[in-house]
């Protein structure tokens, strides 16, 4: 199995501009986790998903955060317009619900200038 | 508020010394308990998990992870260390039965002088 899969590795961007995050969760993985991980507040869930539904969301900082689930395989971490405070690496992790381990893809380094 | 605490922020070892980082949670309840790792420049791996059942858990590399209900505690323990764990350790919660949000401690920087 190829894990889970997260594109672009690296991202950097300008204050203001539309920032798309993809992940690709495990196949047979039913729940997709949306992590952020900075210097200053560590490793936060944003939000999960189990079925493609959103179970909790209460970590998304703010309504320029956007996620989304369309399938069981791809999920989207949406930021607009983003700012220089959301540069952070972003994790996708998934597992198969329950709290089953959570295995984490390679992560996305955002930079906003 | 549900949260873990990790106490070591950064921890310097010789080889072959011995290793315990410490993580406590703060609910009473039923919890499950991991302990992941993140090697410099790569993603969160599972390092062991603790569900139920015998409180020592053993997992990965050698690691050792001991529940301690009393004490709120989840200790990570390596017997012997190498330079190859030099690492970031994550003590990592998950509190609500039917939840899956994983509460993270802020994390253990390990760095093994050869």
């Amino acid at each position: 199995d190829a894990g889970v899969i997260q594109s672009p590795r690296h991202e950097v961007t300008e204050m203001g501009q539309e920032v798309t995050l993809r992940c690709k969760p495990i196949s047979g993985h039913n729940s997709l986790f949306w992590y952020r991980q900075t210097m200053m507040r560590g490793l936060e869930l944003l939000i999960y998903f189990n079925n493609n539904v959103p179970i909790d969301d209460s970590g998304m900082p703010e309504d320029r955060f956007s996620a989304k689930m369309p399938n069981a395989s791809f999920s989207t971490l949406k930021i607009q317009p983003s700012e220089p405070r959301d540069s952070a690496v972003y994790f996708c992790a998934s597992s198969m619900g329950g709290q089953a381990t959570q295995y984490f893809g390679p992560g996305t380094r955002l930079t906003v200038l | 508020a549900q949260s873990v605490s990790q106490h070591n922020h950064h921890v310097i070892l010789s080889e072959a010394a011995s290793l315990e980082l410490g993580c406590n949670y703060s609910y009473g309840g039923t919890v499950n308990l991991f302990w992941y790792v993140q090697y410099p420049g790569q993603h969160l791996q599972l390092l062991l998990k603790y569900f139920s059942g015998d409180p020592l858990v053993k997992g990965i590399k050698g690691f050792e992870a001991e529940f301690i209900k009393s004490k709120f505690s989840f200790n990570l323990r390596k017997p012997s260390v190498q330079w190859s764990d030099t690492a970031e350790y994550f003590c990592a919660a998950c509190y609500n039965f039917g939840n899956e949000k994983l509460t993270f401690g802020t994390g253990t920087r390990l760095t093994i002088i050869p």
